[in-house]
């Protein structure tokens, strides 16, 4: 499968811990985003990746949240210190240079309790 | 400001119904308009596109125009299946303002037999 994947595509985790997720791009995809999606809603943006460079962040992204892509392939995102108000689906989804389509993975559902 | 509205559901239509899910943007530039489908347990798929006022995104039987003069990328479909079942996402893209897509919330499509 080429698509675009995340894993684990499902995590619970205890309020206060920290969670890392991790997203494969389509490969020679060099534009990787990462949105939150919440019960009921549309998804939202958090961040976004040009090969290794994060160029743009949410107001959504507080400084618990953290993003990684250091080789320009793989992204991570780590949440630390959890609150059950970061109970959601967390979406990865990856474009190639200036085009607008987005491809998007299975997604990662997060339950804090 | 920027952002995508679009009708709530859910709706729920007889099998070979006629289908229309109103969605409207507002945006300051020209935007790229987006359908995207959510099938149960599965990630988001892109339905259809338009990139340019009066282009037509198609796809297995769905129709959007692209209207500028009423801000409306409205889905349609003639005959609707049980398979249609599922969540449709009506999204903006728009360049140089931070290359994400902006969704709407989101419409829960049911088809019954």
């Amino acid at each position: 499968d080429t698509g675009v994947s995340q894993d684990p595509r499902h995590k619970i985790t205890k309020r206060g811990q920290n969670v890392t997720f991790r997203c494969d791009p389509i490969s020679e995809h060099n534009r990787l985003y990462w949105y939150r999606q919440t019960l009921g809603q549309g998804p939202e943006f958090l961040t976004y990746f040009q090969n290794e460079a994060q160029l743009e962040k949410s107001r959504l992204l507080s400084d618990r949240f953290s993003a990684e892509r250091p080789k320009g392939s793989f992204s991570t995102l780590e949440i630390q210190r959890t609150e059950q108000g970061d109970s959601a689906m967390y979406l990865c989804a990856s474009s190639l240079g200036q085009t607008n389509e987005q491809f998007f993975g299975p997604g990662t559902r997060l339950t804090v309790l | 400001g920027n952002s995508v509205t679009q009708m709530e559901g859910p709706v729920t239509l007889s099998e070979e119904a006629f289908l229309t899910i109103n969605c409207t943007y507002t945006a300051t530039g020209y935007p790229s308009l987006f359908w995207y489908v959510q099938y149960p347990g599965e990630g988001l798929q892109l339905l259809l596109k338009a990139t340019k006022a009066d282009d037509k995104g198609s796809n297995k039987g769905f129709e959007a125009t692209y209207r500028k003069e009423t801000t409306s990328f409205h889905l349609e479909k003639g005959s609707v299946q049980v398979s249609d079942s599922a969540v449709y996402f009506c999204a903006r893209y728009l360049n140089n303002a931070g290359n994400m897509l902006t969704f709407g919330g989101g419409t829960r499509l049911m088809v019954k037999p």
